[in-house]
């Protein structure tokens, strides 16, 4: 059981590239979401999916593309990459979206982050 | 106003010492709240859901007051091992509107 895998574990893009954070869980989660954390900024919602074929946005979705073809993978696309998309990124997953039952279905299970820098 | 406020700390103390911190919610609707505990570059991870009624793991003790919109996490006889930063999480609204806010954490530093 590898719980939630994310790639790369570090990537560095210049102003303007694309490229695509890949994640996955093998815990048969329904609800799965992406994260950027910034200093004093806490972790900041972009986008998630309460199951396969569906996506919705965020708190901080510009400049980000998801899908979702499948339960396990969720991977997220920066479309041009920005000085200011430099952050670290985490892709979490729980059994249910909040707040379903509450309690530890909305245990959030964490990926180990991708640290991007953009130059 | 955030809706999730926490002291940013650092909390600096003498291995043994109890330390206590809170964190502040905006929205009274809040359902569910849990404390993470985020060690230096690594990922979240769960250390306690927060009951109404207050509960205990060992030497942490979670505390719930609605009346006043926070939480608490309570270390006793803090170890080395419990140096990290803490993040408190609110779940609120319901159905498909509901959010799981983050606080930006409270960083912990034990000292022999």
């Amino acid at each position: 059981n590898a719980g939630v895998t994310q790639t790369p574990k570090f990537q560095v893009l210049k102003t303007g590239q694309s490229m695509t954070l890949q994640c996955a869980q093998d815990m048969n989660h329904e609800y799965m979401s992406w994260y950027r954390q910034d200093p004093g900024m806490g972790l900041r919602l972009i986008h998630y999916s309460v199951g396969a074929g569906i996506t919705d946005q965020g708190e901080v979705p510009n400049g980000y593309n998801v899908s979702r073809s499948t339960t396990e993978d969720f991977p997220l696309r920066l479309l041009s990459a920005a000085p200011s998309q430099t952050s670290v990124y985490f892709c979490a997953s729980s059994f249910s979206p909040p707040p379903a039952s509450g309690g530890l279905y909305n245990e959030q299970f964490f990926g180990p982050g991708t640290r991007l820098t953009v130059l | 106003r955030k809706e999730v406020e926490q002291d940013p700390g650092p909390f600096n103390v003498p291995e043994g010492a109890t330390v206590a911190f809170n964190c502040t919610y905006s929205n009274s609707a809040s359902q569910s709240f849990f404390w993470y505990r985020q060690d230096c570059r690594k990922e979240p991870k769960l250390l306690m859901s927060v009951y109404s009624s207050g509960n205990e793991d060992g030497r942490f003790t979670a505390q719930l007051n609605r009346a006043s919109q926070y939480i608490s996490l309570l270390i006793r006889d803090s170890k080395l091992s419990d140096s990290a930063t803490y993040l408190c999480v609110v779940i609120s609204g319901y159905s498909s509107a509901s959010k799981i806010i983050f606080g930006s954490g409270t960083r912990l530093s034990i000292r022999p």
